[in-house]
């Protein structure tokens, strides 16, 4: 089965610094990876997702992340961080190994502190 | 193009009740995934639906929780004699088609008292 590590739990970055949030994953397969957000009391904003292709993907609000398939990591960076970024920022995999689709599979999140 | 709906956003149930959450998937969407999400935790898959069909539910508690997705009308996410540990965000999400991004809805918080 396919889990997701999210090794930092709080990180705290300065306003205008950039900010890069680490994801490891363990799965057996070419990995379908996605980074989401998460406001407080909101639902979950998909950010950017990794299929094929290019191992650099650009996602929305300036984000961008890259899959490495030898560290099995698909860490999350943005050359500048707002305010507006603090957030919760969740890495998921999923499983559509067959033609077949489950449930994403979720690390436990890492919150993100925006310091003035 | 409105985005998943939920309904209702919040609901308090005493022990014992019956908790119904409904979910209306984005026009279009014929997959409908729901999600589980307890403090300081990440999202937990619980079940996948697709029209009167249930694809995986490997991830429900084998009691008192049943999901449905009728052919009219939004999927129903149901949690019979609700306990102190049912508190939670639950998630509705829907996708497309099979092999594509989730999209999320604002999910619904239940409190149970």
């Amino acid at each position: 089965a396919q889990s997701v590590t999210q090794p930092d739990i709080h990180i705290t970055v300065s306003e205008g610094a950039s900010l890069e949030l680490r994801c490891n994953y363990s799965y057996g397969a070419t990995p379908y990876l996605f980074w989401y957000v998460q406001s407080p009391g909101q639902g979950l904003q998909l950010l950017l997702k990794y299929f094929s292709g290019d191992t650099l993907v650009q996602g929305i609000k300036g984000f961008e992340a890259e899959f490495k398939r030898s560290q099995s990591s698909f860490n999350l960076r943005k050359p500048s961080v707002h305010w507006s970024d603090a957030a919760e920022y969740f890495c998921a995999v999923g499983d559509f190994v067959g033609g077949g689709a489950d449930g994403l599979t979720f690390g436990k999140g890492t919150h993100l502190i925006i310091q003035p | 193009n409105a985005g998943v709906m939920q309904n209702p956003r919040h609901l308090v149930r005493r022990r014992g009740q019956e908790a119904r959450l409904r979910c209306s998937p984005m026009k279009g969407h014929s997959h409908v995934y729901w999600y589980r999400q307890l403090p300081e935790e990440g999202l937990k898959f619980m079940v996948y639906l697709q029209k009167e069909n249930i694809i995986d539910e490997s991830g429900m508690p084998k009691e008192r929780f049943s999901a449905e997705f009728p052919k009219e009308g939004p999927s129903i996410l149901r949690i019979q004699q609700v306990v102190r540990g049912d508190s939670a965000a639950y998630f509705c999400a829907s996708s497309p088609r099979t092999i594509d991004e989730q999209y999320f809805g604002p999910g619904t918080r239940l409190t149970v008292t």
